[in-house]
């Protein structure tokens, strides 16, 4: 079936260290991707998006890009600050699925001055 | 902005009870949702709607009926709550049917059955 997959947590950086959260999918087809983000005390709330391969989404600095050679959708950021701790989740959709996206487990990062 | 509405965000209940989650949003999406969220699992779909009266299982529908009655609102209803249903659970929209639009999440109600 398809599934998503993502680095367990937490993960404990300092402010403007280099961060990565790895992200995989399995799938039948060509999923859209997604990394939603929860700051504390909130929903989730799209972070960026990319929906077919090679593209790259980004946003606040933050990026992916659409790897179908190694269904891979992994998320960067150059410097991380105090205020990107949240929890972050990578999602799938397929397509004709009534935006049913397949979440992964998210992983927690924590930010420290 | 969109805004997604959830009417408690914090329930204790008791073995037994039927619950009523109620969900509001403003922007006339056609499409609603309802996840639990528990930790080392993610998000996992319990029903969805994507337009009034209409509703579809999603992954984990047992022990949950879902009404939408208008197009604003979607209430999720646990029929006899039992202790494994306590978790954080979350309402969603989004705009249009089979093509994607952004999910827009409401901040969540936990739930707590003793």
């Amino acid at each position: 079936g398809n599934s998503v997959t993502q680095m367990e947590g937490p993960v404990t950086l300092s402010e403007e260290a280099f961060l990565t959260i790895n992200c995989t999918y399995t799938a039948t087809g060509y999923p859209s991707l997604f990394w939603y983000v929860q700051y504390p005390g909130e929903g989730l709330q799209l972070l960026l998006k990319a929906t077919k391969a090679d593209d790259k989404g980004s946003n606040k600095g933050f990026e992916a890009t659409y790897r179908k050679e190694t269904t891979s959708f992994h998320l960067e950021k150059g410097s991380v600050q105090v205020s990107d701790s949240a929890v972050y989740f990578c999602a799938s959709l397929f397509s004709g699925g009534y935006n049913k996206l397949i979440f992964g487990a998210g992983t927690r990062l924590a930010v420290h001055p | 902005d969109v805004k997604v509405t959830q009417s408690s965000r914090y329930l204790v209940k008791r073995t037994g009870e039927k619950v009523f989650l109620e969900c509001v949003q403003d922007m006339d999406h056609e499409n609603m949702f309802w996840y639990r969220q528990d930790p080392g699992l993610g998000l996992r779909l319990i029903y969805f709607s994507y337009d009034v009266k209409m509703k579809e299982k999603g992954d984990i529908p047992e022990g949950y009926s879902v009404s939408r009655e208008k197009k604003e609102r979607f209430s999720l209803i646990l029929e006899s709550a039992s202790t494994n249903q306590t978790s954080m659970y979350l309402c969603a929209s989004s705009l249009e049917g089979r093509s994607h639009s952004p999910l827009h999440f409401g901040n969540g109600t936990r739930l707590t059955v003793t």
